[in-house]
């Protein structure tokens, strides 16, 4: 799976938005951008992922670079619950019979503050 | 439809005691994925299994770790003689296929 960067923290206010970015400057042509998110004590969780286009979900938005080399998970009005470690993760369903296709490749991965 | 399962949600053992560590996935899903989190680090795989066939352990270390995935029943991720440094929580995810991925809420292990 190709290399993520992230910000290893950020903070925001609750209600706020909030625009977690990510690049992926080594991104091929079929790797699916995922992000999932970490509650304290929780397993992770699944959030959204994208290709190309920008993607909706009720949990939050996509923003995807028009050369695919970063990407943004926005949270339109954060709360405290969305406190978390939030995780971008490449992903491609296509490999060529490698074992990779089972499993996802965390990095550090940003924590996100929410402050009342 | 339950989530997946995994118990017990926290095991203490004592140095050189063996570790069983149950995922009941969700229904309807054959995949399974044992991740392993270390205190302060992220997640790092560590076997995927479907029913009865280990498809890769690739993260699995070498020694006194195993794990199954019978054809009825929960997944068994097993330690045995464990140490103080196999004190983590790990996570179980399950998938109808290879893509699609729910977590447990985990197994937090304390090596004493």
């Amino acid at each position: 799976d190709a290399k993520t960067t992230q910000p290893n923290s950020m903070e925001s206010n609750e209600e706020e938005p909030v625009h977690l970015p990510c690049n992926h400057s080594t991104i091929s042509g079929t790797d699916y951008i995922h992000w999932y998110r970490q509650l304290p004590s929780q397993g992770p969780e699944y959030v959204i992922h994208g290709l190309t286009s920008n993607v909706n979900n009720r949990m939050a938005s996509l923003a995807i670079a028009e050369d695919r080399k970063s990407s943004t998970l926005i949270l339109h009005r954060a709360t405290l619950r969305d406190a978390a470690v939030y995780y971008c993760i490449l992903r491609d369903p296509h490999d060529a019979g490698g074992t990779s296709y089972g499993k996802l490749t965390f990095g550090q991965g940003t924590i996100l503050t929410v402050h009342p | 439809n339950a989530g997946v399962m995994q118990n017990p949600r926290h095991l203490v053992r004592r140095r050189g005691q063996e570790a069983r560590l149950r995922c009941s996935p969700m229904k309807g899903h054959s995949h399974v994925y044992w991740y392993r989190q270390l205190p302060e680090e992220g997640l790092k795989f560590m076997v995927y299994l479907q029913k009865e066939n280990i498809i890769d352990e690739s993260g699995m270390p070498k020694e006194r770790f195993s794990a199954e995935f019978p054809k009825e029943g929960p997944s068994i991720l097993r330690i045995q003689q464990v140490v103080r440094g196999d004190s983590a929580a790990y996570f179980c995810a399950s998938s109808p296929d290879r893509y699609g991925y729910t977590f447990g809420s985990g197994t937090r292990l304390t090596v004493v």
